[in-house]
C-alpha cells in the first residue's frame, strides 16, 4: 500500500536558518505529493503541491521538487521565520488508492528568535 | 484558502452528554471527511463520505455517529463519549486527486 516516510523532528532552528524536512514516498503509479502545515490549535492548510514528477511547488518561501528516480518529497526553506513554528505534514494522493490521501507523521518545527 | 467551515470550534461535554459537530463546505467537492487528531498521535481517518454515501468506517466506536445529509454537509453525532475521546476532530473534503482542503477543527474537552 502507500507509505509516507518523513523526518520526526523535532527540529529546532534559529530564525533565519535553512530548513529542510525530508519526505520519502511508496505508492502505486503517480501520485500528486502534498506539503500541509498546521500551526498551533488550528486545522491543517495546504502548504504546496506538485502533480508530476520534476514539478517544483512553492508558496510563503517554502519549496519541493516531485523527485520521482528518489520517490522524494523534501521540503524546504532559505531562511525560517519564528511565524514558521508549526508541525508539517507530507502527504500523497495515488489513484490506486481511491484518492485516500497518506500522510506522514508529522514533523514538529519550532524557530526560536 | 478556508472552504470548509467547523462549528463549534471549541466544545466541552460531560459523559452523558448528546452533542454534535458540524462541518460545511461549498467548494463542490464529492468527498468527506472526518479525522481524530489526538496529542501525540498520528492523524486518524475516522470516517469517508464519497457522494453522500458512507464508503469506510475506521473501527470508530459507535458513541461517533456520522451524518451526511448532502454532498456539502456532514455531522458527527456524539453520546456517552469517554474522557480519551477529547481532541482535535478535523473535517475535510475532497475531489479526486486534487488534494484535501480542512476545516479549523473542533476541540473537543470530555469531562
Amino acid at each position: 500500500g502507500d507509505s509516507v516516510t518523513q523526518m520526526e523532528g523535532p527540529v529546532t532552528l534559529s530564525e533565519e536558518a535553512f530548513l529542510t524536512i525530508n519526505c520519502t514516498y511508496t505508492a502505486t503509479g503517480y501520485p500528486s505529493l502534498f506539503w500541509y502545515v498546521q500551526y498551533p490549535g488550528e486545522g491543517l492548510q495546504l502548504l504546496l503541491k506538485a502533480t508530476k514528477a520534476d514539478d517544483k511547488g512553492s508558496n510563503k518561501g517554502f519549496e519541493a521538487t516531485y523527485r520521482k528516480e528518489t520517490t522524494s518529497f523534501h521540503l524546504e526553506k532559505g531562511s525560517v521565520q519564528v511565524s514558521d513554528s508549526a508541525v508539517y505534514f507530507c502527504a500523497l494522493i495515488s489513484g490506486g488508492s481511491n484518492y485516500k490521501l497518506t500522510f506522514g507523521k508529522g514533523t514538529l518545527l519550532t524557530v526560536n528568535p | 484558502e478556508t472552504g470548509v467551515t467547523q462549528t463549534p470550534r471549541h466544545l466541552v461535554m460531560g459523559m452523558t452528554n448528546k452533542k454534535s459537530l458540524k462541518c460545511e463546505q461549498h467548494l463542490g467537492h464529492n468527498a468527506m471527511y472526518w479525522y481524530k487528531q489526538s496529542a501525540k498521535k498520528p492523524l486518524e481517518l475516522m470516517f469517508v463520505y464519497n457522494f453522500k454515501e458512507q464508503t469506510e468506517n475506521n473501527s470508530v466506536p459507535s458513541r461517533f455517529s456520522p451524518e451526511c445529509p448532502n454532498s456539502s454537509h456532514l455531522f458527527l453525532h456524539l453520546h456517552t463519549l469517554q474522557p480519551e475521546d477529547s481532541a482535535l476532530y478535523l473535517c475535510a473534503s475532497s475531489q479526486d486527486r486534487y488534494g484535501y482542503t480542512f476545516g479549523s477543527g473542533t476541540r473537543l474537552t470530555v469531562v
